[in-house]
């Protein structure tokens, strides 16, 4: 079946280590995306991809990095600039177009837990 | 840049009644998608309704309706005989090519 899958489930990062989260779909889409989530709260992106080797800052961008080498591939590394990471992290997939398109939309993994100790 | 407001941070209801959440977004685009997400306790995004912005009708998905005012730029879901597995947080999402931005979220809490 076609999905994303995201992991690890948990990690645990001690201060000033960086860490990387994978994501990985089987989906054939063009466009991936990392979001944060707080507890809460709503989702905020942190960096997006809408093809391979080019990537763009979301809205949180910083103290975070990624990379996007191939199609179904693109991690996020949390580094040690980010001073506030312990949060929810979710990657997702879509096509891309034109917003007519009828299957339109956004599938998520199941997220890594990401904690400080 | 979008916005998208949920001033409901929680609302409850009894099994089998209804429950509308509220949405307002604000944009300069005319051509976009709405969503409602559900997100129970395992954290998994699941897409409840989709509603484009060049079609006047109101989405519908079995129990889950929206109310779609694109001049007054509002969005809301209806949810209709809820049930316990509805309990959960609920998130309003604007699309336009490209980016997803949510609002904060509400959480709905279906009372046996």
């Amino acid at each position: 079946d076609g999905g994303i899958t995201q992991s690890p489930k948990y990690l645990f990062r001690k201060e000033g280590q960086n860490v990387t989260l994978s994501c990985e779909q089987n989906l054939n889409h063009d466009a991936m995306y990392w979001y944060r989530q707080d507890p809460g709260q709503g989702l905020r992106l942190i960096y997006y991809s809408q093809i391979v080797n080019d990537f763009q800052k979301g809205d949180i961008a910083e103290g975070y990095s990624v990379s996007r080498e191939k199609k179904e591939s693109f991690p996020l590394t949390v580094t040690s600039a980010q001073k506030n990471p312990t949060a929810f992290y979710l990657c997702a997939s879509s096509t891309t177009g034109t917003l007519t398109q009828a299957n339109y939309g956004y599938t998520f993994g199941s997220g890594t837990r990401l904690t400080v100790v | 840049a979008q916005t998208v407001t949920q001033s409901q941070p929680e609302m409850s209801v009894q099994e089998a009644e209804t429950v509308t959440l509220s949405c307002t977004y604000d944009t300069s685009e005319s051509n976009y998608y709405l969503f409602w997400y559900k997100q129970p306790p395992s954290r998994q995004m699941i897409l409840v309704i989709r509603q484009e912005a060049y079609k006047q009708q109101n989405a519908t998905e079995n129990r889950f309706s929206v109310n779609f005012q694109k001049a007054a730029k509002s969005f809301s879901l209806k949810i209709s005989d809820s049930q316990l597995g509805d309990t959960a947080m609920y998130f309003c999402a604007f699309m336009k090519p490209g980016k997803l931005t949510f609002g904060g979220g509400t959480r709905v809490l279906v009372k046996p």
